[in-house]
């Protein structure tokens, strides 16, 4: 099966412009996360999807980020406006909402991550 | 709040030696997920290995091994044998059980000296 994909690969802003992130999951995985890694430090969990539904957006840095999932296919991450500290690398990851049920491994399978360089 | 610390930035290995990677991690939890990751260069980041809590075996896949101490709140990687395609950065990663989000170390650099 296809794995997820992230567009763009790499972003390079001004400040104070606008950034869009988009993640494909893998088809038939209900949950979808956005994850942050900033420099050199740790990922960061950003939030979580069911479906179309915020599940925890407990992450998120501030009000300049939203997300959405329409559909509950793919998911988009804005960020306007953009700020210096946004600069990281944005992973995406996706898993089945009940893989014990279903037989399936019970893991987020990742994107490779866009990388965002705000100048 | 939980915490994974990953004490070594960098880490180098001859090829065909076993090198250790060290993951510490505080939680007040019982029962969580453990878990290291793997992103080789310009590539998607994939799970090596995963140790439930309640489990004292240590796992294991292939030449991948876990030393989980859970009292002392440790999960270390040892990987043997090392082999060129083991280049990339590692991440150490907790998931409290019932929850989604995981919760991920700083990550080591491993590079493999032929």
């Amino acid at each position: 099966e296809a794995g997820v994909t992230q567009f763009p690969s790499h972003s390079v802003i001004e400040k104070g412009q606008t950034v869009t992130l988009r993640c494909d999951p893998i088809s038939g995985h209900d949950n979808l996360y956005w994850y942050r890694r900033v420099m050199g430090k740790e990922i960061k969990f950003l939030l979580h999807f069911v479906k179309e539904s915020k599940q925890d957006e407990s992450g998120m840095p501030n009000n300049r980020f939203l997300a959405e999932r329409t559909g509950g296919t793919y998911s988009t991450l804005k960020v306007q406006p953009a700020e210096l500290e946004d600069s990281g690398v944005y992973f995406c990851a996706s898993s089945h909402l009940f893989p014990i049920q279903e037989g399936r491994r019970n893991e987020q399978f990742f994107g490779p991550g866009t990388r965002l360089t705000v100048l | 709040a939980q915490t994974v610390t990953q004490s070594q930035p960098e880490m180098s290995v001859q090829e065909a030696e076993t090198v250790t990677l060290s993951c510490t991690y505080d939680t007040s939890e019982s029962d969580y997920y453990l878990f290291w990751y793997k992103q080789p260069p310009s590539r998607q980041m994939i799970l090596v290995i995963r140790q439930e809590a309640y489990k004292q075996q240590n796992a294991t896949e292939n030449r991948f091994s876990v030393n989980f101490q859970k009292a002392a709140k440790s999960f270390s990687l040892k990987i043997s044998d090392s082999q060129l395609g083991d280049a990339a950065m590692y991440f150490c990663a907790y998931r409290r059980k019932g929850a989604q989000k995981l919760v991920f170390g700083q990550g080591t650099r491993l590079t493999i000296n032929p």
